[in-house]
Order: structure tokens, then sequence, then C-alpha cells
């Protein structure tokens, strides 16, 4: 089957920290990976995504490399900033004809401290 | 500006009410998805629909009830017979490529629905 697992939080780092959220993944077929960030009281914005093996998305700082060997798509960001604090949900699409369902992570809240 | 909005962003309802949760899109997407969101958990989804007039249950759709008369419109209506609707109900939508998946799905701001 199709499944998001994610490292537990919360997760609290000082600004400028390194940030590491892991993110592995069980699905059948070649999916597409992303990662959404959530701020509180609001939907889910999509941070960055990859659509095969070995792709890097990347945005705002923030990395992630689609690992097929390691079925991982870690998120990482240099030097993280207050601005950063939010929940983050690591999610597949197993693509296919699968409606364009998603499987999303439980997510990891990080706090990030000045 | 193209979007996901729904409303309203917070509502309150009595035990034993039906309450219907309004999701509009202007993006021309023709997937539209509902989903549940409780404290510390992650995403569940309620009901999706890839088309106009079809819609099919996702993984808790016992308790709630959905219609898709129109592309851009997918109401949520949860029903008394939902035992535990107090949650953050999130809608999302997405263009809906068979066979394709690298579309991401766009979500609404969402509705804190609370049981008094």
């Amino acid at each position: 089957g199709n499944s998001v697992t994610q490292m537990e939080g919360p997760v609290t780092l000082s600004e400028e920290a390194f940030l590491t959220i892991n993110c592995t993944y069980t699905a059948t077929g070649y999916p597409s990976l992303f990662w959404y960030v959530q701020y509180p009281g609001e939907g889910l914005q999509l941070l960055l995504k990859a659509t095969k093996a070995d792709d890097k998305g990347s945005n705002k700082g923030f990395e992630a490399t689609y690992r097929k060997e390691t079925t991982s798509f870690h998120l990482e960001k240099g030097s993280v900033q207050v601005s950063d604090s939010a929940v983050y949900f690591c999610a597949l699409n197993p693509g296919g004809n699968t409606g364009n369902q998603f499987y999303f992570g439980t997510g990891t809240s990080l706090t990030v401290i000045p | 500006d193209g979007g996901i909005t729904q409303s309203p962003k917070y509502l309150f309802r009595k035990e034993g009410q039906n309450v219907t949760l309004s999701c509009e899109q202007n993006l021309n997407h023709d997937a539209m998805y509902w989903y549940r969101q409780d404290p510390g958990q992650g995403l569940r989804l309620i009901y999706y629909s890839q088309i106009v007039n079809d819609f099919q249950k996702g993984d808790i759709a016992e308790g709630y009830s959905v219609s898709r008369e129109k592309k851009e419109s997918f109401p949520l209506t949860v029903t008394s017979a939902q035992k535990n609707p107090t949650a953050f109900y999130l809608c999302a939508s997405s263009i809906e490529l068979a066979g394709i998946g690298s579309s991401e799905q766009f979500f609404g701001p969402g509705t804190r629905l609370t049981v008094l």
C-alpha cells in the first residue's frame, strides 16, 4: 500500500540552526513526493516537490531529494528563521488511476526561537 | 486571483444538527477533496470528486455527505450521525491528470467546526 512516515515532533531550534525533518515512504509504482507547510490556523501550502528519483525540490532555502534506494524525502534547511515556525507535512501522490489522491504524514511541528 | 475559498472560517453547531461547509474554487480544477485534521494528526480524506456529479468515499466518510453539482463547488455536510465532528476541515483541489502523479493539491484556508 501507500503510506508516509515522518519524524515525530515537536522540534525546537534556535535561529540559524540546521534543520532536518525525516520522511520515508511506502508506495506502489512511481510516486511524486511533496512537502507542505501549514501556519497556525491556515490551510496547507506547497513548499516543494519532486516527481522522479534523484530529483531535488527546493524553495525558500528548503531542499529535499527524492531517494528511491532509501525511499526517503528528507526536508533540510541550512539556517532556519523564526518565520519558519510551522507544521510541515510530507506527502506522496502514487500516480496511476488513483484520482490524484494524496497520502500525508502526521506532520512535524517546528518552533524556531530567537 | 485564483484560489480556493472556504466559509465560514469558524462554525459552531449544537449536537444533533446538520451543518454544511462551503468550498469554492476558481482554478478550473476537475478534482476536489475534503480532509479532516485533528490536533497533532495528519490529514484524513473524507470524500473526493474527480468530475461533476461524481464523488467517492475516502477513509472516513461515515457521518458526512457531499455533492458536486458544479465544477467550482464541493460542499460538505456534517450530519448528526458523525459522532465526533469537532475538527479543522480542509478543502483542496487539483488538476485531474489520470496516470500522472505530479499534480499538486491546492488547499483552502480551512473551517474550524466546534460542536457545543
